[in-house]
């Protein structure tokens, strides 16, 4: 099955700077990478999603670019404020793939970004 | 974009109990709905896909008679603890799918916490 790892961890970073997450995927059949953003006992929400169809996908402050051949894909977050402090999740799916489940998402294993003032 | 409701936000109960916890698509058919299990800093581990009108799929390593899943309608999935025990405390989230868009939403999440 699909296996993705997401790096860093925890991310700290001065308001107004940039951040970066990475994510790595295992299966080359993965087509749809959403990102997903979840404060503290809250539910995720999807904040990006990129189709592997495009390299890269911008929504005002924050970005996110694919290499379907190195099989990584990595969200940008610039001039970062302290409400983008919160877990953020990368995900793959296979879209269209009408397995037992459907389209059953992937988690990464979350980043904890903290935006210091 | 689409809203999904889910109830309790949180419960306690004692061992040996059962819970159950309703997943409700509010604005649109769900044919397929998530569950998913998180505890404290980790990842969305999913649990089973709950498909309406026929048998969950459970994930490898998650045992279906404790966990029973019920999609009785396109709008709404429950997921039933039985037998509740403390290693079963967690954040329990759901997500569906809207029709054949790939974009999940979730509910709000319910915290368990089995004394």
């Amino acid at each position: 099955g699909e296996n993705v790892e997401q790096h860093p961890s925890t991310l700290s970073v001065q308001e107004g700077d940039s951040a970066v997450i990475k994510c790595t995927y295992s299966d080359s059949a993965s087509n749809y990478f959403p990102w997903y953003k979840q404060e503290l006992g809250k539910r995720p929400q999807l904040i990006i999603d990129i189709r592997s169809n495009v390299g890269e996908k911008k929504d005002q402050r924050i970005a996110v670019t694919l290499n379907k051949t190195a099989k990584h894909f990595s969200l940008h977050i610039t001039e970062t404020q302290p409400e983008d402090s919160a877990v953020y999740f990368c995900a793959a799916s296979k879209r269209g793939v009408l397995t037992g489940g459907g389209n059953k998402l992937t988690f990464g294993t979350g980043t904890q970004l903290k935006v210091e003032l | 974009g689409a809203v999904v409701s889910q109830h309790p936000s949180w419960v306690i109960c004692k061992s040996g109990t059962s819970v159950k916890i309703e997943c409700r698509s509010l604005d649109f058919q769900a044919t397929t709905m998530f569950w998913y299990r998180q505890f404290p800093k980790q990842s969305l581990m999913l649990m089973a896909t709950s498909n309406e009108g026929s048998k969950a799929t459970y994930e490898q390593g998650v045992e279906k008679d404790k966990f029973l899943i019920n999609h009785a309608s396109l709008t709404l999935s429950t997921l039933t603890v039985t037998s509740a025990h403390p290693e079963d405390s967690s954040f329990y989230i759901c997500s569906a799918r809207t029709g054949r868009g790939e974009k999940l939403f979730f509910g709000s999440g319910t915290q368990l916490s089995v004394l």
